[in-house]
């Protein structure tokens, strides 16, 4: 069956860090989306790519970047690690077009110390 | 800007009981899609409907009816006979058809069902 991987599940790394989390759809989606959850927030929007080479931020982008070299992977990276970035991390795709519904992983739980 | 408001934080019911979950979202686009989705307490995200803004018929799957309201912009979703297992957060989300494939969500509803 088609499915949403992400790694690791859960994450704990020290201030200043790299950090990748890894997200892997075996839909042959094109579209692919970032998202973190917090508690009194829901969840928003951190980068979003719609199809290979192609990259677009989202509403809470600062400090994260994505890259797409490939249909099935969209790696978040963290490029130094801030507590303000613990958080529950949603990967999510969809095929394209407007009315597609938008499929989600089982989330990574990131602290950061 | 889309803007999604969930006002029921937690809701609390006992088994059996009907519930609705509230949903009101802002728009100015005439043509958008509204999502509900649950995530139980093992924290996965659950698809359970979308619907389009053409389409004002309520829908009905088992339990579960969600009433569509363009009107007062508001998209409920009741369960009907609560169980335990239904006891989740849920999310209402709004998609705009011009803005792209991005998801704007509300910030959920504990619902808790006991016995």
């Amino acid at each position: 069956d088609a499915e949403i991987t992400q790694s690791p599940r859960h994450k704990i790394t020290e201030t200043g860090r790299q950090v990748t989390l890894a997200c892997h759809q075996t839909w042959n989606h094109n579209n692919m989306f970032w998202y973190r959850q917090d508690l009194g927030h829901g969840l928003r929007l951190i980068h979003y790519s719609y199809g290979v080479q192609d990259t677009n931020k989202g509403e809470v982008s600062d400090g994260y970047s994505v890259s797409r070299s490939n249909t099935e992977d969209l790696p978040l990276t963290l490029e130094s690690a801030a507590s303000s970035q613990t958080s529950v991390y949603f990967c999510a795709s969809s095929d394209g077009g407007t009315q597609e519904t938008q499929y989600f992983g089982p989330g990574t739980r990131l602290l950061v110390l | 800007a889309q803007k999604v408001t969930q006002a029921q934080t937690e809701i609390s019911v006992v088994e059996k009981e009907d519930v609705t979950l509230d949903c009101v979202y802002e728009t100015r686009d005439t043509t958008y899609y509204l999502f509900w989705y649950k995530q139980p307490p093992s924290g996965e995200l659950v698809f359970l409907i979308r619907r389009n803004s053409f389409d004002e018929q309520n829908e009905i799957s088992g339990r579960y009816s969600w009433n569509f309201q363009k009107s007062t912009s508001s998209f409920n979703f009741t369960i009907t006979a609560s169980q335990v297992v239904d006891s989740a957060v849920y999310f209402c989300a709004l998609k705009l058809t011009g803005g792209g494939n991005k998801l704007t969500f509300g910030t959920g509803t504990q619902l808790k069902v006991e016995l």
